[in-house]
């Protein structure tokens, strides 16, 4: 039973065009969204988050919107450079034990 | 400031086994947690310790156990593994307990083969 969904495996998109990477969940319990990304032979590293109490949080070229009565939430890249091609995880939070559920990942491609 | 480190990097064992894997915290950091990563999903939370006790335990079976030490570093064990356990082992340290998500520093992983 996965309680964060990415459904798409991978996204190529063009350079200097926006990414739109998606995240669905079904537990109305998460408190805290946090989105992750990887690099091949790293582990992943903190990007953004969003608190279940807003819609909006913004950092730079990383923009996560939260929709809770879709239970749906994504981040926008804008404008993609080169170097964002890698695998996101969107990772939601449990409010009673802060125990952090992933999804699968996406795998971002930049295309120059 | 060094980061998160994590040995060996990779390992191959076969069915019934026991594997330790070790993980050495960011300096400063007391917290350490433990993930499995199978191959095409998230990371999956095995458990957390802070200053030397457990904090915390995702849904593993008791055969994977830990330690934390003195210098906060740690370890994960696994008995009598099974092929299943063939994954990423991902450690992740931070200063104090829950709710500290965004400076939770992940090491490279592990890489476990259990043939």
């Amino acid at each position: 039973d996965q309680q964060v969904k990415q459904n798409s495996p991978s996204l190529s998109v063009q350079e200097g065009r926006i990414s739109i990477l998606n995240c669905d969940y079904t537990n109305s319990m998460f408190d805290y969204f946090l989105w992750y990304k990887k690099y091949p032979a790293e582990g992943p590293t903190f990007l953004i988050s969003i608190s279940s109490i807003k819609d909006k949080n913004e950092d730079g070229r990383f923009t996560v919107f939260l929709n809770k009565s879709a239970k749906h939430l994504s981040l926008h890249i804008v404008p993609s450079q080169p170097g964002d091609s890698a695998v996101y995880f969107c990772a939601a939070r449990y409010y009673s034990n802060y125990q952090l559920i992933w999804g699968a990942g996406t795998k971002l491609i930049i295309k120059p | 400031e060094t980061g998160v480190t994590q040995s060996p990097t990779h390992l191959i064992k076969t069915r019934g086994q026991q594997v330790t894997l070790r993980c050495s915290s960011q300096s400063g950091h007391n917290t350490v947690s433990w993930y499995q990563q199978a191959l095409g999903q998230g990371p999956q939370f095995i458990f957390q310790y802070y200053r030397e006790e457990e904090n915390g335990r995702g849904n593993f079976p008791p055969r994977f156990s830990g330690l934390q030490f003195p210098n906060y570093s740690s370890e994960l064990n696994v008995n009598a593994l099974e092929l299943d356990d063939s994954a990423l082992y991902l450690c992740a340290s931070s200063l104090g307990l829950a709710g500290r998500e965004e400076t939770q520093y992940f090491g490279p992983g592990t890489r476990l083969l259990v043939l």
